[in-house]
């Protein structure tokens, strides 16, 4: 168990629709990761958050979006979802100081986009 | 990721050693990781190294880096038929944090 804890394990849904995804770091852990698993694109980095700031960008569309509240929780909403946005999402954390360099992972939220 | 590249699959004999192998190509990469994922599981952070060591020794596992060639290797010592899993090699680049991943490579152990 990496103590990292996502919410919900599956989701399905249809295209046009909007869903909220969550994830709870490790305790201790200040720095939040979003990334998406697909067959065709591997894994891809989406978005970081570190105590409560967005700290880095990567591939992440206009539609979606990620926010880092004061318990250093994270959600991820996708909106206006595509069938193309059918994947397994990541959440990872990583602690403050010396312990940055270690990414644990949960283990995902796996969305279907019917 | 187009940064990191890995071969797509290895199979290996029960009892025999793996070498999953991996390039990378930004040369100030601060720390490589191994990945390690089940069916169905997250990934599992199995070691990582430190990009000015050259070898890291961890019970069954051995991770040998070569800066000049850009290559990182994952021996797996006395494979287990619990060893089969999708390995993920990835690097974390001088500016930020976030990882780039390879595309992963399937290990298959035969009993």
């Amino acid at each position: 168990d990496s103590g990292v804890t996502q919410t919900p394990k599956h989701l399905i849904t249809a295209t046009g629709q909007r869903v909220t995804l969550r994830c709870s770091p490790r305790s201790g852990d200040l720095s939040v990761y979003w990334y998406q698993q697909s067959l065709d694109q591997g894994l891809q980095f989406l978005i970081q958050y570190y105590n409560g700031e967005e700290r880095a960008k990567g591939n992440i569309l206009e539609r979606f979006s990620a926010q880092q509240f004061p318990d250093l929780h994270s959600e991820l909403n996708l909106s206006s979802l595509e069938l193309g946005d059918s994947a397994l999402y990541f959440c990872a954390s990583s602690g403050a100081g010396t312990g940055t360099e270690k990414l644990f992972f949960g283990s995902g939220t796996q969305l279907s986009v019917l | 990721g187009e940064d990191v590249e890995q071969s797509l699959f290895l199979s290996v004999r029960e009892g025999d050693s793996s070498v999953i192998n991996c390039t990378y190509t930004d040369s100030s990469s601060t720390y490589l990781y191994w990945y390690k994922q089940e069916p169905g599981a997250g990934l599992q952070l199995l070691t990582y190294i430190f990009s000015n060591m050259d070898m890291k020794q961890d019970q069954r596992l051995t991770v040998l880096l070569n800066k000049k060639d850009k290559h990182l290797s994952l021996r797996i010592a006395d494979t287990q038929t619990g060893d089969s899993a999708i390995y993920f090699c990835a690097e974390r680049k001088a500016a930020g944090n976030k990882l780039t991943f390879g595309g992963g490579t399937r290990v298959l152990v035969k009993p």
